[in-house]
């Protein structure tokens, strides 16, 4: 079993539509949790961060934990043709006294105008 | 722009060639990593050095070494090139050591094709 698993889509929305994106995980080690934006022939970026179960909001997009599940999200509100992107999402642990960053494979999502 | 740079953006050589790839971390970043990103694997933690010294490894081949420079710079040596290393090579970057508060900033990435 993959430590983290995530949906590789593709998901294809209009524009205007709320996206969900989502991730599982089987390690109950990681601490922190992050979403990556990766556009086309470019290196991911980072989106969000969050330490504890719960959400946390940022503009039209909005993080949600859920540690006791295993289970992390990303929400879209809103969601413009310049949200087209391919979204990873990422965890850290700590590996030989070291943080190691665990990524999904990424969600390819395409908004439609 | 994160402010990472890597060289060259494109490499296209044969199998069982040798091949290097370089980074430069944004200004002040003491750590660098490497990934390899392949449609089948997805972005793949290759390994990380913080100011000089290999601080973690993931799943980097024997055939693969990396090395950090006293200006930070860091450089990515690729050996006895297969066909199933194509693929795309990122630099990323953060200020300290990997401690769990650290952003990493990711670079343009590398692509190689091994023919």
């Amino acid at each position: 079993q993959k430590e983290v698993e995530q949906d590789p889509g593709p998901l294809s929305v209009p524009e205007g539509a709320i996206v969900s994106l989502n991730c599982t995980y089987s390690n109950s080690a990681f601490q922190y949790f992050m979403w990556y934006r990766q556009y086309s022939r470019k290196g991911p970026e980072l989106l969000m961060y969050t330490y504890s179960s719960g959400n946390k909001e940022d503009g039209r997009f909005t993080a949600q934990v859920d540690k006791s599940s295993k289970y992390i999200s990303l929400f879209i509100r809103d969601s413009q043709p310049s949200d087209s992107a391919t979204y990873l999402c990422a965890m850290r642990r700590t590996q030989g006294g070291s943080e190691k960053l665990v990524f999904g494979k990424g969600t390819k999502l395409t908004v439609n105008p | 722009d994160s402010g990472v740079t890597q060289t060259p953006k494109h490499l296209i050589t044969a199998t069982g060639q040798r091949v290097t790839l370089r980074c430069s971390p944004r200004s002040g970043d003491l750590s660098v990593y490497w990934y390899q990103q392949s449609l089948d694997q997805g972005l793949q933690f290759l390994i990380h050095y913080y100011n000089g010294e290999e601080r973690a490894k993931g799943n980097i081949l024997e055939r693969f070494s990396a090395q950090q420079f006293p200006d930070l710079h860091s450089e990515l040596n690729l050996s006895s090139l297969e066909l199933g290393d194509s693929a795309l090579y990122f630099c990323a970057s953060s200020p300290r050591g990997g401690t769990s508060t650290d952003t990493q900033y990711f670079g343009p990435g590398t692509r190689l094709t091994v023919l």
